[in-house]
């Protein structure tokens, strides 16, 4: 039982490139979240998702683009990369209980 | 719009003294409650919630929180720190029908031996 996998664990992009996170999670939970890490700001909700084929947008979601085509996974886009956007990126997913599960994350440098 | 207040950056205390970290939070109706820890280079790791029920909420690793509803907040505590206990110390709140999950600024803990 893997819980929530995020693929790559690290990137480094160029200004303008883009580029696709992948959360998957083996719990066959509805909900599914992305969130940002910065220093000083905690955790900021980009996008998230109550079910297959459902989005929203969350606290800061300029500049990304999600999609939820199967129920395990969440992607996360970023279109035109932008050094704004270097963090570090945690999925997380929960089923209609209360316990959220987090991946690794994603460090994600933008130059 | 809920949100949640951590107001220390950074908590330093000494090995075997109590340990608190502060969170106040603001939602609209009744909260989840949740605190979480992360250590350097890693995920998030749950530590314990507030649902509902007794204001006391114990949790992982001897750590317990307590639910004061009049002030809205949800201290952290550890009677005896650790210098294990040294990492980044996260607040988050959910409202009882809602979809998210807003979190502090993080509170960064240091015990020194």
């Amino acid at each position: 039982n893997a819980g929530v996998t995020q693929t790559p664990k690290f990137r480094v992009l160029k200004t303008g490139q883009s580029m696709t996170l992948l959360c998957a999670q083996d719990m066959n939970h509805e909900y599914m979240y992305w969130y940002r890490q910065d220093p000083g700001m905690g955790l900021r909700l980009i996008h998230y998702s109550v079910g297959e084929g459902t989005t929203a947008k969350g606290e800061v979601p300029d500049g990304y683009n999600v999609s939820r085509l199967k129920k395990q996974n969440f992607l996360l886009g970023l279109e035109s990369a932008a050094p704004s956007q270097t963090s570090v990126y945690f999925c997380a997913s929960r089923q209609g209980g209360y316990g959220y599960t987090f991946g690794s994350g994603t460090r994600l440098t933008v130059v | 719009a809920q949100s949640v207040a951590q107001p220390e950056d950074q908590v330093n205390v000494a090995e075997g003294n109590p340990l608190t970290v502060k969170c106040t939070y603001s939602v609209s109706g009744n909260p989840y409650l949740f605190w979480y820890v992360q250590y350097p280079n890693r995920g998030l790791q749950f530590l314990l919630k507030y649902i509902t029920g007794d204001n006391l909420v114990k949790g992982s690793y001897g750590f317990e929180a307590e639910f004061n509803k009049s002030q809205t907040s949800f201290h952290l505590k550890k009677p005896s720190a650790l210098v294990s206990d040294s990492a980044l110390y996260f607040c988050a709140v959910r409202a009882v029908g809602g979809n998210k999950l807003t979190f502090g600024g993080g509170t960064r803990v240091l015990v020194k031996p």
